[in-house]
């Protein structure tokens, strides 16, 4: 079936810099690929959702690259606040089990700190 | 904003025990999530239904049922609970099956003794 890896489960930085979180995908479709966030007791909530292959997509500041060639949607920002803290879900849109379905990478905790 | 909610907030059973975790959405979504989110695991799919009445298998249904008596409402039982089931769980909703952003419930946690 189709999957999501997030390499890093934990990245720490501290106000300002840059930060870069790795998504890299598997499937045998067209790739619809999704960035989901989580703050501390919050529902996540969609952050940025792409298909079309090397073109960025931004919101809040975030931005991300489908890059179709080597099967990766990192996010970025260039400048990191603490209201950035929160775990973050790549996702795919795509097939496992046998069914349709979103399929989420394990998240990345960012910890912003002061 | 589309609305989802979930109750209860968080829950403590005993093992052996019926639990039910209900959601509720106000979307006018055809399709309803029920995930499981653990440490380390992300959000993985239990079940889903895309229409009243009818519920279709995730990718972990073992241990759990689930159940759409109407467009809005959507139940997620676990008939004997166990230790292993203590997780937060999320309902979600969405228009379409595919490529289209999921609404949340805020959760409900569950820890099972």
């Amino acid at each position: 079936g189709d999957s999501v890896t997030q390499t890093e489960g934990l990245v720490t930085l501290t106000k300002g810099l840059p930060v870069m979180l790795n998504c890299t995908y598997q499937t045998t479709y067209s790739p619809f690929l999704f960035w989901y966030v989580q703050h501390l007791n919050e529902a996540p909530k969609l952050l940025l959702k792409s298909s079309t292959d090397n073109k960025r997509t931004e919101h809040q500041g975030f931005y991300a690259t489908l890059h179709k060639s080597s099967s990766s949607f990192h996010l970025q920002k260039s400048s990191v606040q603490l209201s950035d803290s929160a775990l973050y879900f790549c996702a795919l849109s795509g097939a496992s089990s046998g069914s349709w379905q979103l399929i989420f990478g394990s998240g990345t905790q960012l910890t912003v700190m002061p | 904003e589309a609305a989802v909610t979930q109750s209860p907030r968080s829950k403590v059973a005993v093992t052996g025990g019926k639990v039910t975790l209900s959601c509720h959405q106000t979307n006018n979504h055809d399709y309803m999530y029920w995930y499981r989110q653990d440490t380390g695991h992300g959000l993985r799919l239990i079940h889903y239904s895309y229409v009243a009445d009818s519920t279709e298998k995730g990718d972990i249904p073992d241990g759990y049922k689930a159940s759409r008596p109407s467009q809005e409402n959507f139940s997620l039982i676990l008939e004997l609970a166990s230790l292993s089931q203590t997780a937060v769980y999320f309902c979600a909703s969405s228009g379409t099956i595919s490529n289209e952003r999921l609404f949340f419930g805020h959760g409900t946690k569950l820890s099972v003794l």
